[in-house]
C-alpha cells in the first residue's frame, strides 16, 4: 500500500511571502490531518478533515493559514503571509476513519514538508 | 485538554542494551500510538495500543489504561534505533474517538556502537 505523499519536502521563503503544501493520503482513508512540528517539540494538530468537511480547525491560525480538501482526497495547506515562527515541519497524516472502532483511527504520517522562513 | 508526559527526555545507550520508555497521560484514552521519528523526520508507527501488550521483534509495548500509562520496551538496542520516540493519545470522548492525537514531548534515544 502506498503511503501518505507530501510535497515539497523542503521550502525556504522570506517572511511575508506565501507557501503551499500538498498532501495525498492513503487510498481509501476518509480522514486527513495536518500537524505542525516545531523543532524540539511534538507535533501539534492544525486541522482535521473527514472526507471534504472540516471536523476540527480550532488550532489553525486562520488569519494566515488555510486548508482545503475539495474532492475528499488530496489536500492543500497554505500560509499567507508567513512569519518567522511558522518555521516548522508540516506533517500530513491520514486514517481510515475518525470514528472509534479498533484500528480504524490509526494515523499514518507522511514524510513532512520542512519550511524555513527567513 | 489531555496532558501527555514522556520520560526520560533523553537516553543514551550502548548497542545491545535494553531500555524502557514511559508515557503518562491525564485522562482515559481510546487511541494510543507509539511512533519513532527517524533522523530524516519521518514518523513511523510502532504500535497502536490503547490497552494491553503487543510485541514486534525487539520492541514491545504495554498500556495500563486504568492507571493511565504506557511503556515501550526496546531490547538489544541497535544504532538504527536512534531517534525520537513519541507517545500520542486520543482522549476517550464518551466512547467516540475523533482521531485527533495529542503528542508528548518525546524521548531522544541515542544508541552508540
Amino acid at each position: 500500500e502506498a503511503g501518505v505523499a507530501q510535497s515539497p519536502r523542503y521550502k525556504i521563503i522570506e517572511k511575508r511571502q506565501s507557501v503551499a503544501f500538498w498532501c495525498n493520503p492513503i487510498s481509501g482513508h476518509a480522514t486527513l490531518y495536518w500537524y505542525q512540528q516545531i523543532l524540539g517539540q511534538g507535533p501539534k494538530l492544525l486541522i482535521q478533515f473527514q472526507n471534504n468537511g472540516v471536523v476540527d480547525d480550532s488550532q489553525l491560525p486562520k488569519d494566515r493559514f488555510s486548508a482545503e480538501r475539495l474532492k475528499g482526497v488530496d489536500s492543500t495547506l497554505k500560509i499567507q503571509p508567513a512569519k518567522l515562527e511558522d518555521s516548522a515541519v508540516y506533517l500530513c497524516a491520514s486514517s481510515l476513519t475518525g470514528a472509534s472502532f479498533s484500528g480504524a483511527n490509526v494515523l499514518t504520517f507522511g514524510a513532512g514538508s520542512r519550511l524555513t522562513v527567513l | 485538554g489531555i496532558q501527555v508526559e514522556q520520560s526520560p527526555p533523553d537516553l543514551i545507550l550502548q548497542e545491545g542494551a535494553n531500555s524502557t520508555l514511559r508515557c503518562n497521560f491525564s485522562d482515559s484514552v481510546n487511541n494510543l500510538q507509539w511512533f519513532h521519528q527517524n533522523p530524516w523526520g519521518q514518523l513511523i508507527n510502532l504500535f497502536y495500543i490503547p490497552s494491553g501488550t503487543k510485541q514486534n521483534g525487539r520492541l514491545s509495548a504495554t498500556t495500563v489504561a486504568t492507571e493511565r500509562y504506557s511503556l515501550l520496551y526496546i531490547s538489544s538496542s541497535q544504532t538504527t534505533d536512534s531517534g525520537v520516540y513519541f507517545c500520542a493519545v486520543d482522549p476517550n470522548a464518551g466512547g467516540t474517538s475523533y482521531g485527533k492525537l495529542t503528542f508528548g514531548q518525546g524521548t531522544i534515544l541515542t544508541v552508540h556502537p
